[in-house]
C-alpha cells in the first residue's frame, strides 16, 4: 500500500498568513493527488484533483503543485473560513490512501 | 445541486452484521462510481471500498477485504455497503461519495471524490 505522510499535523497561523502543507508518498504518483479540507462535524470537500487542478468555486488563494513523492497545498492568504484540518489522498491505485490530516488552527 | 445521503448507522454487536445505505440525488446516478470511507472517532479518514458505475467493477482496503461488500441498485439511485463479522475498529462514521467521473464504459474511475453525504455513525460494541 502507499503510504501518505502529512506536514505539519498541526498548524498555528494567523488570518493573512501564507500556509503550506506537505504531503510525501511512499512511491511516485506522477500527479495522482487530491487535497480535501474537513470543516469540525462536517463532510470533507474536494479542493483539489491532480495534484494542481483547483475545483470549481474553491478560492483562488488556495493553490497546490507537485509531482512524484512529494507535494504541497498552500493557501495564499489565510480566512477565517480556513481553519479545518485538510487532508491530501493518492488516487492512482487501489487501496486509496489518505495523509493523516493537518489541522489549521487560529494562533 | 448533487445530494448524497447515507443511512442504516447504529450500535451492533461485535461479530455482527449491517448493512449501510447511499441513495443520490442530482445526478445521472449509473454513470457514476461510488466510494465509502469511515472515519473513526476523533481520527483520520480511510477510504473503504469503490464500486464502479455498473457495478462490475469493486476494490476494498485491506483491512474490510472478504467482510465487507458493496453492491448497487441503479433502478433506485442506491449503493449499499454490507458490513459483516463487524469488529471493535470498525466504529466510525461512514461516508459515501460521488467518483468526479463520467462514465460509459470499462473501469472508468477518477478516484477522487465529491459531493460526500453527511455521514452514518457505526457503533460496535457489546
Amino acid at each position: 500500500d502507499i503510504q501518505m505522510t502529512q506536514s505539519p499535523s498541526t498548524l498555528s497561523a494567523s488570518v493573512g498568513d501564507r500556509v503550506t502543507i506537505t504531503c510525501r508518498a511512499s512511491r511516485s504518483l506522477n500527479d495522482r493527488l487530491a487535497w480535501y479540507q474537513q470543516k469540525p462535524g462536517e463532510a470533507p470537500n474536494l479542493l483539489i484533483s491532480e495534484a494542481s487542478n483547483l475545483e470549481s468555486g474553491v478560492p483562488s488563494r488556495f493553490s497546490a503543485s507537485g509531482f512524484g513523492t512529494e507535494f504541497t497545498l498552500t493557501i495564499s492568504s489565510l480566512q477565517p473560513d480556513d481553519f479545518a484540518t485538510y487532508y491530501c489522498q493518492q488516487h492512482i491505485g487501489y487501496p486509496l490512501t489518505f495523509g493523516g490530516g493537518t489541522k489549521v488552527e487560529i494562533k | 445541486q448533487v445530494q448524497m445521503v447515507e443511512s442504516g448507522g447504529g450500535v451492533v454487536q461485535p461479530g455482527r452484521s449491517l448493512r449501510l445505505s447511499c441513495v443520490a440525488s442530482g445526478i445521472t446516478f449509473s454513470n457514476y462510481g461510488i466510494h465509502w470511507v469511515r472515519q473513526a472517532p476523533g481520527k483520520g479518514l480511510e477510504w473503504v471500498a469503490v464500486i464502479s458505475y455498473d457495478g462490475n467493477y469493486k476494490f476494498f482496503a485491506d483491512s474490510v477485504e472478504g467482510r465487507f461488500t458493496i453492491s448497487r441498485d441503479n433502478s433506485k439511485n442506491t449503493v449499499y455497503l454490507q458490513m459483516s463479522r463487524l469488529r471493535a475498529e470498525d466504529t466510525a462514521v461512514y461516508y459515501c461519495a460521488k467518483d468526479m467521473v463520467y462514465c460509459t464504459s470499462g473501469v472508468c474511475l477518477s478516484n477522487w471524490f465529491d459531493p460526500w453525504g453527511q455521514g452514518t455513525l457505526v457503533t460496535v460494541s457489546s
